[in-house]
């Protein structure tokens, strides 16, 4: 598609459960970007993928987050034994080229994770 | 982590005024990025300056970077309520495996 698209738009969680967000980058588009969002202030990179394999994931907790993004799917980002700190909008942004080489990422319209 | 900061926080402006945003950061980049967030929506890309570039137009936008003061500014000339919005400077660093370093954003509010 021409745009990047997020499911769901609103996501409730208790705490403890888990919460899987999903994204469909914009068609032709090799990478894929996860940013968190938290209280409308800056974004927080999470993790980057060029097609299917991880390229940068020195923003994730490693210990409760996990991504993927595999052929013919949409990429997701699983959150295990979610916390109250984990409320926030997820962004997901693709783009051609990495962005080093000098391209804007094209922005989906995010999923917001409510956790209670 | 936060590149930088931007300044100021917040700008209510009358309709029809300039409106100015600075950013500053702390690496060296590869290039630099304006994006627009309209409430409850996702980032609307806008310009991309790169390092070897001092001014960049697009409409009633201009943006100038000075990599010597690692700083930007974005103007908005004739304002309209539609450009109110956050806006966010970000940063691609020469060796950041490109991802985008974000600031903390200006929220502007255009007074009708």
């Amino acid at each position: 598609g021409e745009e990047v698209a997020q499911t769901p738009k609103h996501l409730v969680r208790g705490e403890g459960q888990k919460a899987k967000l999903y994204c469909a980058p914009i068609k032709g588009h090799s990478y894929v970007f996860w940013y968190q969002q938290v209280l409308k202030n800056e974004f927080k990179f999470l993790i980057s993928f060029q097609n299917e394999n991880v390229f940068d994931e020195t923003g994730m907790p490693k210990e409760r987050f996990s991504a993927k993004c595999l052929p013919n799917s949409p990429c997701s980002l699983e959150i295990q034994a979610t916390k109250l700190e984990d409320s926030a909008v997820y962004f997901c942004a693709s783009s051609p080229y990495g962005t080093g080489g000098n391209q804007p990422q094209h922005f989906g319209d995010g999923t917001r994770l409510s956790i209670l | 982590s936060q590149q930088g900061e931007e300044d100021p926080q917040a700008l209510s402006i009358q309709e029809g005024e300039n409106a100015t945003m600075n950013c500053s950061y702390k690496t060296s980049i590869n290039n630099l990025q304006w994006y627009r967030q309209n409430s409850g929506r996702g980032l609307v890309h806008l310009i991309l300056i790169r390092s070897n570039e001092r001014e960049k137009h697009s409409g009633r936008l201009r943006v100038t970077l000075d990599t010597s003061k690692k700083s930007s500014s974005l103007l908005i000339t004739a304002s309209r309520a539609a450009d109110t919005a956050s806006y966010f400077c970000a940063t691609a660093g020469m060796d950041s495996n490109y991802q985008l370093i974000w600031g903390a954003g200006t929220k502007l509010i255009i007074k009708p």
